[in-house]
């Protein structure tokens, strides 16, 4: 497709499972991140990839949390044991190169996740 | 590391006025600034981008302004819209750097 996907679109969980997330993004774009937005808030930063390997995660929350991207594309966010406040919009974003003085990032739809 | 704030937290207009935003970034480093638009229920959308050796960029009735000097820039909004409601988000980073770092949010309502 012509934009970044993400699936699923919504996902309800119970606490304590663990849940994966998907993101396809950009074809061509070698730059990769995740970030969370909790309802009605901001945008926080969790892992960057640039081609497969991670040099940022400094945002992953706890480790429970983890991400891995293949073939310099599709990008995998888990989250093991989820607990309540997981709950909230995982979005995948991509660009064309990790210099970003320019380069715009495009973000998906994103995965709601609730757990109950 | 960045830090961006932004300010209004919430922006009621009425339509056909103008809104404005304005965030500060604490890194002179950093040389990149997007503005997002988030509707309901979707991702953000960049309407708009300002790199440091720039001024100030228009596009239509949208317009930003940057200020090196004092690290901050600003968002314009011209004879807004209803469609125009939305979140709007700054961010910032630096030419070396890889994580663009977001503002809190501006939640802008326009009224009819």
């Amino acid at each position: 497709g012509a934009g970044v996907s993400q699936s699923p679109s919504n996902k309800v969980t119970e606490k304590g499972k663990d849940v994966e997330l998907r993101c396809d993004p950009i074809s061509g774009h070698t730059a990769l991140y995740w970030y969370r937005q909790r309802l009605g808030q901001g945008l926080e930063f969790l892992i960057y990839f640039q081609g497969n390997s991670a040099p940022d995660k400094s945002g992953l929350p706890s480790d429970r949390f983890s991400a891995e991207r293949t073939g310099e594309s599709v990008s995998t966010l888990t989250i093991q044991r989820t607990q309540q406040e997981d709950s909230a919009v995982y979005l995948c974003a991509s660009s064309l190169t990790r210099q970003f003085s320019g380069n715009t990032i495009y973000f998906g739809e994103g995965s709601w996740l609730t757990v109950v | 590391g960045e830090n961006v704030e932004q300010h209004p937290s919430t922006l009621s207009v009425q339509e056909g006025d103008s809104a404005v935003i304005k965030c500060t970034y604490s890194d002179s480093a950093s040389n990149y600034f997007p503005w997002y638009k988030q509707e309901l229920g979707k991702g953000p959308q960049l309407i708009i981008d300002i790199r440091s050796n720039v001024g100030e960029k228009k596009d239509q009735r949208i317009a930003v302004t940057l200020n090196k000097t004092a690290k901050h820039f600003s968002l314009h909004i011209t004879e807004t819209q209803p469609e125009d409601s939305a979140v709007y988000f700054c961010g910032g980073i630096k030419a070396a750097g890889n994580k663009l770092t977001f503002g809190g949010g501006t939640r802008v309502l326009v009224k009819p």
